[in-house]
């Protein structure tokens, strides 16, 4: 159990143009995601906290505007990059959990974005 | 100060040799912690999780916490090739945001 499901698992794009990617929990509800982005050879950063039915919570440096999230439903988060550059390259990871008690987070397979 | 610490390694060990990776945590009221392993260009996939002061056993696998020192340490006896990954460790408060440490390269030399 505990699936999460990330698409597309990698996208090429114009510099100006915006990419959708999405992130559902197959096998269960999820009223919170988060998302993550890392640079190659560094960790994780959280980029910001989805909530399912209100406002995303930004982590502090990351521009709302420019990362637009959508949870519109208990198994579907959306990461919109809009008006990409290449500085927005990275690899973009998604996660949830059934239960925040007794579960690890699990991540979804993540998004190659290269903007070009 | 950065809420989790990892050695970056790479930490080398010879294949069926004990690979031990340490980390280390700034706030006191972390409540779990997490052990992830990431493959290159993959996403983490979580190995162990432990709650409580002490050892946890799974498989080859041993997760130790001691909240007094704030340090988690993942254990993996009979090292494999297969093992050679980036570990991740993540600390959670209140059973919400995650924080990660930076990763600590193992490499499983056959």
């Amino acid at each position: 159990g505990a699936v999460v499901s990330q698409h597309p698992s990698w996208v090429i794009c114009k510099s100006g143009t915006s990419v959708k990617i999405e992130c559902r929990s197959l096998d269960f509800q999820a009223t919170t995601m988060f998302w993550y982005r890392q640079f190659p050879k560094q960790s994780l950063m959280l980029m910001a906290t989805s909530n399912e039915g209100s406002k995303a919570t930004y982590e502090q440096g990351v521009e709302k505007d420019k990362f637009l999230i959508n949870h519109a439903s208990l198994t579907l988060s959306t990461l919109t990059v809009t008006s990409a550059h290449p500085e927005d390259s990275s690899f973009y990871i998604c996660s949830a959990t059934p239960d925040r008690a007794n579960y690890g987070y699990t991540f979804g397979s993540g998004t190659r974005l290269t903007v070009v | 100060q950065k809420e989790v610490e990892q050695n970056s390694g790479p930490l080398s060990v010879p294949e069926g040799a004990i690979a031990s990776l340490n980390c280390t945590y700034s706030d006191r009221v972390s409540q779990s912690f997490f052990w992830y392993r990431q493959y290159s260009g993959k996403s983490p996939e979580l190995i162990m999780s432990i709650y409580s002061n002490g050892d946890k056993e799974d498989g080859r696998f041993t997760a130790q916490l001691n909240k007094a020192s704030q340090y988690v340490s993942l254990l993996i006896r009979d090292s494999q090739p297969s093992d050679s990954a980036t570990y991740l460790c993540a600390v959670n408060r209140n059973f919400n945001k995650f924080y990660f440490g930076s990763g600590t390269k193992l490499n499983v030399k056959p």
